[in-house]
């Protein structure tokens, strides 16, 4: 398996701009998860899903921030509109059935300038 | 109060040496714990993993739990120049679909020659 799969690696946009982070969990695992990580605040737990339902969304820091996962294997965070703030490395992990450990994807680096 | 709180470190010890890293979390329902190492600009990857009170070990890692004193931690013998890392703790919390992972802001280990 080629492990979780985030796009882009890296992102830059200008503030007020939308942005898109996709994620592909590994194939079978029914847990997802988004995270994003500062140097500040570490690595903060935004939203997670279970079967492609939402199960608890109260790390999504304000309105401007959303998650889909319109199917098993895809999801996304969006930004809009995107503000300097939200510059950080965005991670999205999947578990599988079961089993208790996360596997983290490599990472979207997001700048807003 | 964070859920999961560790020193930032950096915690510095020579080549050869035991690195003891130390975690403490505030919720009691957590039921299972973990330590991952991120490398700088790396993804989290998952080193040890603890369900129960006590040691485990594999290889030259041994994590402790204590459920009663809220307390995990890492112990790396024969430290390396590449456990130079930052090391996440993590408690996860099972409840029905509910499996919330909330992590530490990291320490970070610096094995010197």
């Amino acid at each position: 398996d080629a492990g979780v799969i985030q796009s882009p690696r890296h992102e830059v946009t200008e503030m007020g701009q939308e942005v898109t982070l996709r994620c592909k969990p590994i194939s079978g695992h029914d847990y997802l998860f988004w995270y994003r990580q500062t140097m500040m605040r570490g690595l903060e737990l935004l939203i997670y899903f279970n079967n492609n339902v939402p199960i608890d969304d109260s790390g999504m820091p304000e309105d401007r921030f959303s998650a889909k996962m319109p199917n098993a294997s895809f999801s996304t965070l969006k930004i809009q509109p995107s503000e300097p703030r939200d510059s950080a490395v965005y991670f999205c992990a999947s578990r599988g059935v079961g089993a208790t450990e996360a596997f983290f994807g490599q990472g979207t680096r997001l700048t807003v300038v | 109060q964070k859920e999961v709180e560790q020193n930032s470190g950096p915690l510095s010890v020579p080549e050869g040496a035991i690195a003891s890293l130390n975690c403490t979390y505030s919720d009691r329902g957590s039921q299972s714990f973990f330590w991952y190492r991120q490398y700088s600009g790396k993804s989290p990857e998952l080193i040890m993993s603890i369900y129960s009170n006590g040691d485990k070990e594999d290889g030259r890692f041994t994590a402790q739990l204590n459920k009663a004193s809220q307390y995990v931690s890492l112990l790396i013998r024969d430290s390396q120049p590449s456990d130079s890392a930052t090391y996440l703790c993590a408690g996860a919390i099972y409840t029905g679909t509910a499996s919330k992972l909330t992590f530490g802001t990291g320490t970070r280990l610096q094995v010197t020659l």
